[in-house]
């Protein structure tokens, strides 16, 4: 099974449109928990982290459940510029490595 | 961002041929990475490093060797390149694992 598991979409939503991805994990000892964002052909790049009251920034909003292992981002009022690939990211207690889902595709329709 | 860096951006060889790729920091940190990305696979750990001549495997090592001699500099060896080692290689480096990673801006890597 592996390590982190998302819907790899794609989704297609339009503008201002309220959208939610979830991820799921399979180690109970996962650690921290991140949200990246990769636009096509470039790097990805940090989106926020998650934390356990869950967070928000801005128009986003992470949210952490530990007992049913899963983490979700929650995108309000879509914007064009929201269309990328979002990955979720998980560690564990144990070393530095990070594990990463095949990403979240989501395109903003005007 | 301009602490990491990774050379070279793109690169085309042949089939049979070494390969090196280059990451390069600036920010001290302790850990880095190679990743290799593909579609319907997304990103595979390749090898990492925490610290300086301390390396370990990731999950699709074979065919891959690393070398780290100095704390900014994280080398990715093919060290006979086959067609499905064509992919987009990303470095990545991190001080913290509570606080994410930063990655390099990637190397496009075609073997014919």
């Amino acid at each position: 099974r592996k390590e982190v598991e998302q819907d790899p979409g794609p989704f297609n939503v339009p503008e201002g449109a309220t959208v939610a991805f979830n991820c799921t994990y399979s180690n109970s000892a996962s650690q921290s928990f991140f949200w990246y964002r990769q636009d096509c052909r470039k790097e990805p790049k940090l989106l926020m982290s998650v934390y356990s009251s869950g967070n928000e920034d801005g128009r986003f909003t992470a949210q952490l459940n530990r007992a049913s292992q899963y983490i979700s981002l929650l995108i309000r009022d879509s914007k064009l510029s929201d269309s990328a690939t979002y990955l979720c990211v998980v560690t564990t207690n144990t070393g530095n490595q990070f594990y990463f889902g095949t990403g979240t595709s989501l395109t903003v329709i005007p | 961002d301009a602490g990491i860096t990774q050379s070279p951006r793109h690169k085309v060889t042949e089939t049979g041929t070494p390969v090196t790729l280059r990451c390069h920091q600036t920010e001290n940190h302790r850990y880095m990475y190679w990743y290799r990305q593909d579609p319907g696979h997304g990103l595979r750990l390749i090898h990492y490093s925490y610290g300086v001549k301390d390396t370990d495997k990731g999950e699709v090592s074979d065919g891959y060797s690393v070398s780290r001699s100095k704390t900014e500099d994280f080398l990715l060896t093919l060290e006979s390149a086959t067609s499905s080692q064509t992919s987009v290689y990303f470095c990545a480096i991190s001080g913290d694992k509570n606080y994410g990673y930063t990655f390099g801006s990637g190397t496009r890597l075609t073997v014919v």
